[in-house]
């Protein structure tokens, strides 16, 4: 397996321009969920996803949009990227809350946003 | 919500046991604690977890107070990769799903 894969590693982009981050899992989790890490900080939640179709706000949604059309995929869009946008952001998976070990998180790689 | 408080650094020589404290006091019966590391610029790691019991795995061992207000990950025999940041977590439940929040973690310093 795979586990979770995010890309791309690594995108400059510039003040008002889009892109959407990729994120995809091959364990057949059922919750997704997307982080961001400013330097010297902990993680923040910005969206999670139960299943297909269902997502939900974490502590930091504003600016992002996400959806989840199919259990593997979870995209995160930045539509008007601004320079607090600046991050590193994580993409985790796990496959689901019944049971404390089914609740553990599997992280992909990261990708490095800079907002210019 | 619960929440934890860590200490923001630690040393430990190589070769020694790493103790990590962690102070969750507002934790709630049915809610776990789990520990995850990050290396450097990596996404980050599950360790271990817990409830009321001592639990140990491979990597780490997990002593939770009686009264459940606290807990310590102890790493045996702290090598230079364990150098990393640790994070100690208690799962928040909301309806539909469940949000983890991860403060600023307790970065290790393992030096030979």
């Amino acid at each position: 397996n795979a586990g979770v894969t995010q890309t791309p590693k690594f995108r400059i982009l510039k003040i008002g321009q889009s892109m959407t981050l990729q994120c995809a899992q091959d364990m057949n989790h059922n919750y997704m969920y997307w982080y961001r890490q400013d330097p010297g900080m902990g993680l923040k939640l910005i969206y999670y996803s139960v299943g297909a179709g269902i997502t939900d706000k974490g502590e930091v949604p504003n600016g992002y949009n996400v959806s989840r059309s199919t259990t593997e995929d979870f995209p995160l869009r930045l539509e008007l990227a601004a320079p607090s946008q600046t991050s590193v952001y994580f993409c985790a998976s796990s496959y689901g809350v019944a049971g404390a070990r089914q609740e553990t998180q599997y992280f992909g790689p990261g990708t490095r946003l800079l907002v210019l | 919500d619960a929440k934890t408080t860590q200490p923001p650094s630690m040393d430990c020589a190589e070769g020694r046991a790493a103790n990590l404290p962690c102070n969750h006091s507002t934790i709630s019966g049915n809610e776990y604690v789990y520990w995850y590391r990050q290396i450097h610029s990596q996404g980050p790691q599950y360790i271990i977890h817990g409830l009321k019991n001592n639990e140990t795995n491979e990597m780490a061992s997990l002593i939770i107070t009686e009264d459940r207000k606290s807990s310590t990950l102890i790493l045996p025999h702290a090598t230079l990769r364990d150098t990393a940041v640790y994070y100690c977590i208690v799962r928040v439940s909301n309806t539909g799903g469940f949000k983890t929040i991860f403060g600023a973690g307790t970065r290790l310093f393992v030096k030979a």
